[in-house]
């Protein structure tokens, strides 16, 4: 599986569109690049996955570079409750499902 | 739709002793999911069952781990004996489409 490298932690204003970036230079071909979060005491949640093209839900927009080796999840309009921490994963088909392995995630803070 | 019910929550026992967490995906999911979540760190997968059949466990510590999913449907997962460093929080998730994963609240257990 390709390793994502993401910032340890970031701030964000209230109201303000949050960008978490997100580097995977070594990802393969076949590996969809995922979001997931997970808010204090609560299991992951889902965000958005995508492959190559942007990716857009009532969440979320992810941007990926055309060379693949990074992206960007887009929270147009930070609120409170999105304080949470943010996993990047590059992901790979096992079988019939996807394999998922987070690592250490972005501690994003929106402010009041 | 309901989802993902993990119980108990929360449980604190001696070293040494047995525990176990039982988990119930959401209906029509045949994929269920294991993880292990340490203090500050990301979700790790312990084993994947694919309806009744595990088929990744090759992260499992078969020593003092057991898993099973009776029926294609709720799964167990049990620690015997316990030891200091299980203290963790253990996650089950389900999925169906395999693109994305339903993750319960987890179970957070302490060993004394």
């Amino acid at each position: 599986d390709a390793k994502t490298t993401q910032p340890t932690s970031m701030d964000c204003a209230e109201g303000r569109a949050a960008n978490l970036p997100c580097n995977h230079s070594t990802i393969s071909g076949n590996e969809y690049v995922y979001w997931y979060r997970q808010i204090h005491s609560q299991g992951p949640q889902y965000i958005i996955h995508g492959l190559k093209n942007n990716e857009t839900n009532e969440m979320a927009s992810l941007i990926i570079t055309e060379d693949r080796k990074s992206s960007t999840l887009i929270l147009p309009h930070a609120t409170l409750r999105d304080t949470a921490v943010y996993y990047c994963i590059a992901s790979p088909l096992s079988g019939s499902a996807r394999q998922l392995t987070f690592g250490s995630g972005t501690q994003l803070t929106v402010l009041p | 739709e309901a989802g993902v019910v993990q119980s108990p929550r929360y449980k604190i026992i001696e070293k040494k002793q047995p525990v176990a967490f039982w988990c119930n995906p959401i209906s029509g999911h045949n994929t269920l999911y294991w993880y292990l979540q340490n203090l500050g760190q990301g979700p790790e997968l312990l084993i994947r069952y694919e309806n009744e059949e595990a088929v990744d466990d090759s992260q499992l510590p078969k020593d003092r781990f057991s898993a099973e999913r009776l029926k294609g449907v709720d799964s167990t997962l049990k620690i015997q004996p316990a030891e200091l460093g299980d203290s963790a929080v253990y996650l089950c998730a389900s999925s169906s489409t395999g693109d994305e994963q339903f993750f319960g609240p987890g179970t957070r257990l302490t060993v004394l």
